[in-house]
């Protein structure tokens, strides 16, 4: 089975400009969670998105939003960006199979590196 | 609100020596207890969980952790290191009144010397 895929791994974008990352989960994974990884602030969740709507959601500015679509692909995106969303971007999928007091493990993609100059 | 403390930033070791990573975590609800490794240039790769049950989890790799519920603590450990191991880990705990998302700890260099 495939792992979850990142596309593009590498970017280099400007100030102001706006970038979208797309996140492939494995197959019959419904929930996909979003990291940024920087060298200061370390791992921090972004938002989870599961049956195509947002259910949690970090402590990031607005500039920051994703959606998923029916085949439970997911998109972030960041508009007016800033030096410091410099990041690596993970996202991470799980079955998220139901139940209160069950949990499915997250299964992370290889990331998106997002250079702003 | 959660947070997660990983007690030391780098942790230098030679081969074929123990080695212990700490992790102390703090909730005031019932947590699950994770421990991720990361390969330079690649995502993060799950080494062991806590959901319930028996408090020692073994994980791949031969790593194994503690669950400590009074300590608040799930520190990771392994007998004898390997080069390969040299990586950076990361501690994590997630909510199980938030699901699919993950509290990380600031991570621990892992340098295995030979």
């Amino acid at each position: 089975k495939a792992g979850v895929t990142q596309t593009p791994r590498y970017l280099i974008k400007t100030r102001g400009q706006q970038v979208t990352l797309s996140c492939s989960p494995i197959s019959g994974h419904r929930s996909v969670s979003w990291y940024q990884q920087t060298p200061g602030q370390g791992l921090q969740f972004l938002f989870e998105y599961f049956s195509e709507t947002q259910r949690n959601k970090g402590n990031f500015p607005g500039r920051f939003s994703g959606r998923q679509f029916s085949n439970s692909r997911s998109e972030m995106n960041v508009s007016t960006l800033e030096l410091g969303d410099s990041a690596l971007y993970l996202c991470a999928s799980s079955l998220r199979s139901g139940g209160s007091r069950s949990y499915n493990e997250q299964f992370f993609g290889p990331g998106t590196r997002l250079t702003v100059l | 609100a959660q947070s997660v403390t990983q007690l030391d930033s780098q942790v230098p070791v030679f081969e074929e020596a123990p080695v212990e990573l700490r992790c102390n975590y703090s909730s005031s609800v019932s947590v699950y207890l994770f421990w991720y490794v990361q390969y330079p240039n690649q995502g993060l790769q799950l080494l062991l969980k806590y959901l319930s049950g028996s408090t020692l989890v073994k994980g791949i790799n031969g790593f194994e952790a503690e669950f400590n519920k009074s300590q608040t603590s799930f520190h990771l450990r392994k007998p004898s290191v390997h080069i390969s191991d040299t990586a950076e880990y990361f501690c994590a705990v997630n909510l199980d009144t938030s699901y699919g998302k993950l509290t990380f700890g600031q991570g621990t260099i892992l340098t295995v010397h030979p």
